[in-house]
């Protein structure tokens, strides 16, 4: 069964850093694209980072420069390195399976980010 | 690519057809897929490929469409249908994978 699972949210100051993981069960997170989508109190959902095989990423002009997507073969892990911080960054952000180069056929939970002095 | 969901809202009751519209600013081919949302629930993706129902979806939901002009269609609308409903692209160049701002089906 396909499983994945954030971690890492929490409260941060403007400015600050934080990095949250995605675990992976069910196929190997190298063998398949992964993305982060974000959504933030009363918006639509944003895409923010995509990484491909061959760790070829893209980025959301939003967080382009600030969000760093990898992910650790050996740990079945995503990661979302996020910088520089700052209040618009408050969301829910969800980690994703892309398919089809483009698809988010599965979601975890989501995990909470507020950015908030 | 930008896309414009319409219309923002729509009112509907059990049993009635919805018809969700989604414009791309450019071309897309057919790389467009429709996700529902329910509050306080994950996405779940309902349509891909323009046209491909996701695994378990129901076959109320299709979706047509190519090029710019993409629809969803909701044939028969169940109680457990009305949420969110987000389409979304892949652009080639740059590389961006974006949703539209969403259509809320509402009773």
């Amino acid at each position: 069964e396909v499983n994945l699972v954030e971690s890492g949210g929490g409260l941060i100051q403007p400015g600050g850093s934080l990095r949250l993981s995605c675990a992976v069960s069910g196929f190997r997170a190298t063998n398949h694209y992964k993305a982060w989508v974000r959504q933030a109190p009363g918006k639509g959902l944003e895409w923010i980072a995509v990484v491909y095989v061959g760790d070829i990423t893209y980025y959301a002009d939003s967080v382009r420069g600030r969000f760093t997507i990898s992910r650790d073969e050996s740990e079945n892990t995503v990661y979302l390195q996020m910088n520089s911080l700052r209040g618009e960054d408050t969301a829910i952000y969800y980690c994703t399976n892309v398919y089809h180069d483009y698809v988010f056929d599965y979601w975890g939970q989501g995990t909470l980010v507020t950015v908030s002095s | 690519i930008v896309l414009t969901q319409s219309p923002a809202t729509l009112s509907l009751s059990p049993g009635d057809r919805a018809t969700l519209s989604c414009r791309a600013g450019q071309s897309v081919d057919n790389s467009l897929s429709w996700y529902q949302h329910k509050p306080g629930q994950v996405p779940r993706l309902i349509i891909f490929d323009a046209s491909r129902r996701a695994t378990g979806v129901p076959a109320r939901f299709s979706g047509r469409g190519s090029g710019t002009d993409f629809t969803l269609i909701i044939d028969g609308l169940e109680p457990e249908d009305f949420a969110v409903y987000y389409c979304h692209q892949r652009s080639n160049w740059p590389r961006a994978l974006t949703f539209g701002g969403g259509t809320k089906v509402e009773i």
